[in-house]
């Protein structure tokens, strides 16, 4: 099924670093979102972004849903060691047969080296 | 942000038998629940779509007689997989609507089929 892009694939960093990571459609999503997944775990929502080119931030966190409505980014600013895990965008079908249906990213590996 | 749980959280089954997982919100009110698969380091992929008090609606490729879901209340939602097979072996999650459609995860239900 349909994929958005999202990079990097994975990331290996150290703590205090800056991180930035895309996704980007080649269909329009009225709705954003960004997850992150430990191992074992379901994803936890970070951030939703409802509006095209909102920027919305939680905490060290930082994402943008694109103005196309095609594209996001997350930041994260200030790494610690527990930001570790895979981190996930999803847009939301809003209509029809595409209502209320994520379409995910591949996600993106983050290690964080103390 | 909402509580979506999941049970068991792990299962181990011989092939052949049938597994029931359960998916609840609780603290909110879920006319719509996902159910998702996710093989080790991949995105997670949509099974079907969960429909409180009508038929699950069910992506292609997915069996739906293999996968039998029901949406028995609107904070309730099960995934039986029947005659599993060691190829069914995977980690289920569900998901569920809450406000402002940002979806909430449960915790995933691992599942491992000797």
């Amino acid at each position: 099924g349909q994929q958005l892009n999202q990079s990097p694939q994975s990331m290996f960093i150290q703590e205090g670093e800056d991180v930035s990571m895309n996704c980007t459609s080649s269909s329009i999503f009225n709705t954003w979102l960004w997850y992150k997944q430990d191992p074992g775990e379901g994803p936890v929502l970070l951030i939703a972004l409802y509006k095209a080119g909102e920027l919305t931030s939680n905490g060290r966190l930082t994402a943008q849903f694109g103005i196309t409505r095609k594209d996001s980014f997350l930041n994260i600013s200030a790494s610690i060691p527990s930001d570790v895990g895979i981190y996930f965008c999803a847009g939301l079908g809003a209509g029809g047969t595409s209502y209320g249906k994520l379409t995910f990213g591949q996600g993106t590996i983050l290690t964080v080296h103390p | 942000g909402a509580v979506v749980s999941q049970h068991p959280s792990w299962v181990i089954c011989k092939s052949g038998t049938s597994v029931k997982i359960e998916c609840r919100s609780l603290d909110f009110q879920a006319t719509t629940m996902f159910w998702y698969r996710q093989f080790p380091k991949q995105s997670l992929m949509l099974m079907a779509t969960s429909n409180e008090g009508s038929k699950a609606t069910y992506e292609q490729g997915v069996e739906k007689d293999k996968f039998l879901i029901n949406h028995a209340s609107l904070t309730l939602s099960t995934l039986t997989v029947t005659s599993a097979h060691p190829e069914d072996s995977s980690f289920y999650i569900c998901s569920a609507f809450s406000d402002r459609f940002s979806q909430y995860f449960g915790p995933g239900t691992r599942l491992l089929v000797l």
